[in-house]
């Protein structure tokens, strides 16, 4: 039979704008949450990630902004350059230990 | 450090038959959790194991098993094979204790059920 994906919400940004990724997560007792970005054919890379006793968090041209009053997390790249191009998760952790379940994605495409 | 590695990176399989997949973790860290990624229901959680102890299971039927070794390597079994199981198989790895959850992933292993 055919196969249903999911729904993969698409981002297409110029080279050097600021791009901002989008993240519902479902637990409110969640109290840590992580970045990846996905490239094609490779396992998900660790970006930056957030702890719930924080709303904003930067590292290198990533912000991560958490507000858990309504369980959204968004992740800022600022100049996002061409090698940026990928699937963006977040995934939140409602362990205790390791227990991370994910968002659908976002692909991002960066357009030189 | 050396990173997550994952064995083997590619595995074609028929219906019916068992599979497993071995990982092994960064240096030092006794946490491991598997996941599988599909086009159809995402990345999913399957368990984690910390000091040779599934610690958290997701929702997976118990054909899928796994087990970790007393160097925190892990391997990953699944029985009877199905066409669904056809995944991108990944494990991460972390420390493991309390605040010590991030987790960094292998590069996975591809397995195809036909």
């Amino acid at each position: 039979g055919e196969s249903v994906g999911l729904h993969l919400p698409t981002l297409s940004v110029q080279e050097g704008d600021n791009s901002i990724i989008n993240c519902a997560y479902s637990n409110s007792a969640s109290d840590y949450f992580i970045w990846y970005k996905q490239e094609s054919g490779k396992g998900p890379q660790f970006i930056i990630d957030i702890r719930s006793n924080m709303d904003k968090r930067q590292g290198q041209r990533v912000t991560v902004l958490l507000n858990k009053t309504v369980k959204h997390l968004s992740l800022q790249i600022a100049a996002t350059q061409p090698g940026d191009s990928a699937v963006y998760f977040c995934a939140e952790n409602r362990g205790p230990g390791n227990q991370f379940y994910f968002g659908t994605g976002t692909s991002l495409t960066v357009i030189p | 450090k050396a990173g997550v590695t994952q064995t083997p990176r590619y595995l074609i399989k028929t219906r019916g038959q068992q599979v497993t997949l071995s990982c092994s973790p960064i240096s030092g860290h006794r946490s491991v959790s598997w996941y599988q990624q599909t086009p159809g229901q995402g990345l999913q959680f399957l368990f984690e194991y910390f000091s040779e102890t599934q610690r958290n299971k997701g929702n997976f039927p118990g054909r899928f098993s796994g087990r970790q070794f007393s160097n925190s390597r892990s391997e990953m079994n699944v029985s009877t094979l199905e066409l669904g199981d056809s995944a991108l198989y990944l494990c991460a790895s972390s420390p493991g204790g309390a605040g010590e959850e991030t987790q960094y992933f292998g590069p996975g292993t591809r397995l195809l059920v036909l």
